[in-house]
């Protein structure tokens, strides 16, 4: 069993269009990061939220923490070409030391 | 440039070969780990190092040797792999892993792309 789970797996978007993808778990987390991975790359941190309700903006990426700290979504306005990748959540649980990651979102935006 | 370097890149090996992976990592980090990334799975760790003590083996078969000697290496050893090992092998440090919320975030190498036939 994933301890967090991603949604949707793949998302195929025309460029200009808005985008949400969501990161969901039962568990409760003391931090959740998210990273985008381009092929033949590794993942690539863009953000980590601490706070339960906590919303990070990263220009046209907006982060969003759940109140209850066991899910969060990444929405992406205007998405361009520049923005596919495979988008992955982390979760660091309290003295558990690691972190858990979901399987991913792939995101393709066509121009 | 993410400050975490792997080599090789690309790896083809057979089953009977011994061969070894590098990671280092340029950014004053303490902790180190070892990744898996397979076709449509998650991201498996393997193994984590904090300063040079190895503080976690996720039940990795004894094919895979890690082995890290300083703050700023980690060797992954590979001998007598199975096809199914062929993935992604991502290398990863973070600054001091020490419990607090958000001390665990991970940078990145590019990974080598490990291919056993």
């Amino acid at each position: 069993t994933q301890l967090l789970e991603q949604s949707p797996q793949f998302l195929s978007i025309q460029e200009g269009e808005n985008l949400t993808v969501y990161c969901n778990s039962s568990s409760v987390f003391s931090s959740l990061q998210w990273y985008r991975q381009e092929p033949g790359e590794g993942p690539v941190l863009l953000v980590t939220v601490v706070t339960g309700g906590e919303v990070k903006k990263l220009k046209r990426l907006t982060f969003q923490f759940g109140d209850a700290r066991k899910d969060s979504s990444l929405h992406i306005t205007a998405a361009q070409p520049g923005d596919t990748g495979l988008y992955l959540c982390a979760g660091e649980k309290t003295n558990d030391y690691k972190l858990s990651f979901g399987a991913g979102t792939t995101v393709t935006v066509r121009a | 440039e993410t400050g975490v370097t792997q080599t090789p890149r690309h790896l083809v090996m057979g089953m009977t070969n011994k061969k070894s992976l590098k990671c280092e990592q340029h950014l004053g980090h303490n902790a180190m780990y070892w990744y898996k990334q397979s076709a449509k799975k998650p991201l498996e760790l393997m193994f984590v190092y904090n300063f040079k003590e190895q503080t976690e083996n996720n039940s990795v078969p004894s094919r895979f040797s890690p082995e890290c000697p300083n703050s700023s290496h980690l060797f992954l050893h590979l001998h007598t792999l199975q096809p199914e090992d062929s993935a992604l092998y991502l290398c990863a440090s973070s600054q001091d892993p020490n419990g607090l919320a958000g001390s665990y975030e991970q940078y990145f190498g590019p990974g080598t792309r490990l291919t056993v036939t």
